[in-house]
């Protein structure tokens, strides 16, 4: 069975310094990846996707995340933090072979950013 | 193009009764999932339906049940509930075609409480 790890249930951060949330996944075979952000009272926004293409992926509000099979991780940084950044993060896999869309998400990790 | 979305939004409900959640995908969107978040286990999956069929199921009790209509509104029925149930209950809806990737978009979720 698949299962995803997140070091790190919160982490803190300045504006303007680089956010850095780490996963690691358990999987026989590299699976589809995928990093969302909740924002309070809403529910999951896509920020990227890796499927078995470039292994460093870019996503939405400057994230980006890099495939590293050799240490099955897919962490997701950004260079600067801004306070919009501040939301819950969760990576999620799901098999490449899987049937249907099941997805199975880490524990989370809550940015705060800090003035 | 409108999001998923769900209702209610929110919902109080007391120990033994019943409760129905619904669901509407996106528009041409024939799968439907839902996950359960709570604090203490995070997001899990419960069910996946496909054009009226479930594909998936997770580890969840019998009294989570679920259907899907024929324009792919999907509902999920919880019976007997719990003070353990209390949670955000969220839909994603995604093409379901098979085989590659299909990006789940989330809907905002229902909040139920059981008191």
């Amino acid at each position: 069975a698949q299962s995803v790890t997140q070091l790190g249930s919160h982490v803190s951060v300045s504006e303007g310094a680089l956010v850095l949330l780490r996963c690691n996944y358990s999987s026989s075979v590299p699976p589809y990846l995928f990093w969302y952000v909740q924002y309070p009272n809403q529910g999951l926004q896509l920020l990227l996707k890796y499927t078995s293409a470039a292994t460093l992926v870019k996503g939405i509000n400057g994230f980006e995340a890099e495939f590293k099979k050799s240490e099955t991780s897919f962490h997701l940084t950004k260079p600067s933090a801004h306070m919009s950044d501040a939301a819950e993060y969760f990576c999620a896999v799901r098999g490449i072979k899987a049937a249907g869309n099941k997805l199975t998400f880490g524990g989370g990790t809550r940015v705060l950013v800090k003035p | 193009k409108a999001g998923v979305t769900q209702t209610p939004r929110y919902l109080i409900k007391t120990r033994g009764q019943q409760v129905t959640l619904s669901c509407s995908p996106i528009s041409g969107h024939r799968s439907v999932s839902w996950y359960q978040q709570t604090p203490g286990q995070g997001l899990q999956f419960l069910f996946e339906y496909f054009s009226e069929t479930q594909r998936n199921k997770g580890n969840f009790p019998g009294r989570f049940s679920g259907r899907q209509f024929s324009n792919s509104r999907s509902e999920m029925n919880v019976s007997t509930l719990e003070l353990g149930d209390s949670a955000l209950y969220l839909c994603a809806s995604s093409l379901g075609t098979s085989g590659g990737f299909n990006e789940q978009f989330f809907g905002p979720g229902t909040r139920l409480t059981v008191l």
